[in-house]
């Protein structure tokens, strides 16, 4: 998986939009760029993925400009229930070579009321 | 649909023994999936099972390994235990040939080696 580089940590207060920004500069053409986030003492849980553009779902959207080389999560009107660690993840899930989760360091994003 | 379910939650051994954890996948999900998470490495890959087949492995020492069964439902399998074997050992599920990174996640067994 293509080496990711995200700020260790973030903090914002209830009601903001919060943006994370990913580094991603060798991805490979076939990369798709995932999110996952986890709460303390449990399993990450699948937040977004996206190819190329813009994806967006109930919880998030996820913004990749054209040249691939870096992607933003954005968390609209967070919560205290988003204090979290976000996880940004590059690779080709169709390659069963590299299915593999590597996980990074993460961003931990604490809110404030 | 029941999550990923993984028992034990909670297990202390002492050093030099071995351990077995357990892991239900998703019902319909074939890709079975293990993580170690500590501190100090953060969320590390262990090895995948796909059709009882071992088919990705991450660099872990052979103590850890695994299996899978004709039901999807996996087992790993820790010997000689060391302190730094110490973690949330996480499980996790997705479907075969997905075009999705989204794997489903159990709640994990924190292992204490003592």
């Amino acid at each position: 998986l293509a080496k990711t580089t995200q700020p260790i940590s973030m903090d914002s207060y209830e009601g903001q939009e919060v943006n994370i920004t990913c580094s991603h500069n060798n991805i490979a053409t076939n990369d798709y760029i995932t999110w996952y986030q986890q709460f303390p003492s449990q399993g990450p849980r699948f937040i977004i993925q996206g190819y190329k553009t813009k994806v967006t779902n109930e919880v998030a959207s996820l913004f990749i400009p054209a040249d691939r080389k870096s992607s933003t999560l954005s968390l609209p009107r967070v919560s205290l229930s988003d204090t979290a660690v976000y996880y940004c993840l590059v690779g080709s899930p169709m390659d069963t070579g590299r299915r593999a989760l590597t996980f990074g360091s993460g961003t931990r994003l604490q809110v404030q009321p | 649909k029941a999550g990923v379910t993984q028992t034990p939650r909670y297990l202390i051994k002492t050093r030099g023994q071995q351990v077995t954890l357990s892991c239900s996948p998703i019902s319909g999900h074939r890709s079975v999936s293990w993580y170690q998470q500590t501190p100090g490495q953060g969320l590390q890959f262990l090895f995948e099972y796909f059709s009882e087949t071992q088919r990705n492995k991450g660099n872990f020492p052979g103590r850890f390994s695994g299996r899978q069964f004709s039901n999807s439902r996996s087992e790993m399998n820790v010997s000689t235990l060391e302190l730094g074997d110490s973690a949330l050992y996480l499980c996790a599920s997705s479907l075969a040939g997905s075009s999705s990174y989204e794997q489903y996640f159990g709640p994990g067994t924190r292992l204490t080696v003592t």
